[in-house]
């Protein structure tokens, strides 16, 4: 049963506007949640997180917001660069009850930015 | 600043064969490290973790081995691999529970 939930396989977008990536979570045990960037063949590169405490946070263009009562979260990168085509994931914590507290990824978006 | 070091880049061996990937982490300390793997068209999914020297979790049960030898060095093992081990490998690091984790640039298992 997957527990992070990314059901947009791929975004296509204009270049200058707003992208929105959408995530839903199903554990209410998790508390942390990321989002990523990966380009192909490279590891994936962090781009900004948020607490459950709080319900957004801002970072340049992209802002993550949490609707912990829908369990769900959606990045937002706007305006849209064209370095910004590249598969996002979206990871949370907290659930495995470890210490380590390993990442729970979803299967990612291809956001990919059109001129 | 810290860095993070996985070799090899790419790999392809024959099933049956073992396997050995290594991971080193420099300018931290006592790090929580991970074992990830991206199968084709699917997310990441972790595979080991380790909050210490010899101490390692296994999330899923699997044809792999992790072990920590030293406090920066993680290694993915296997004594004889499958097809279905074949995949897209990462290592990662983080210090503390709620902090990022950070990712090597990965090795493209494949298994023939």
């Amino acid at each position: 049963d997957q527990q992070v939930k990314q059901n947009s396989p791929s975004l296509s977008v204009q270049e200058g506007r707003i992208s929105i990536l959408n995530c839903d979570y199903t554990n209410s045990m998790f508390d942390y949640f990321l989002w990523y960037k990966k380009y192909p063949a490279e590891g994936p590169t962090f781009l900004i997180s948020i607490s459950s405490i709080k319900d957004k946070n801002e970072d340049g263009r992209f802002t993550v917001f949490l609707n912990k009562s829908a369990k769900h979260l959606s990045l937002h990168i706007v305006p849209s660069q064209p370095g910004d085509s590249a598969v996002y994931f979206c990871a949370a914590s907290g659930g495995s009850g470890g210490g380590a507290d390993g990442l729970t990824f979803g299967k990612g978006t291809h956001l990919i930015i059109q001129p | 600043s810290q860095t993070i070091h996985q070799w090899p880049a790419t790999l392809v061996q024959p099933v049956g064969s073992p396997l050995s990937l290594e991971c080193t982490v420099e300018g931290t300390s006592n790090p929580n490290l991970y074992w990830y793997r991206q199968a084709a068209g699917r997310g990441l999914q972790l595979l080991f973790y380790s909050v210490g020297i010899g101490q390692i979790s296994s999330e899923v049960p699997q044809n792999l081995s992790a072990s920590r030898p030293q406090d920066r060095q993680f290694i993915l093992s296997s004594k004889k691999l499958l097809l279905s081990d074949s995949g897209f490998y990462l290592c990662a690091w983080s210090l503390l529970r709620h902090t990022e984790a950070f990712f090597g640039q990965g090795t493209r298992l494949t298994v023939v």
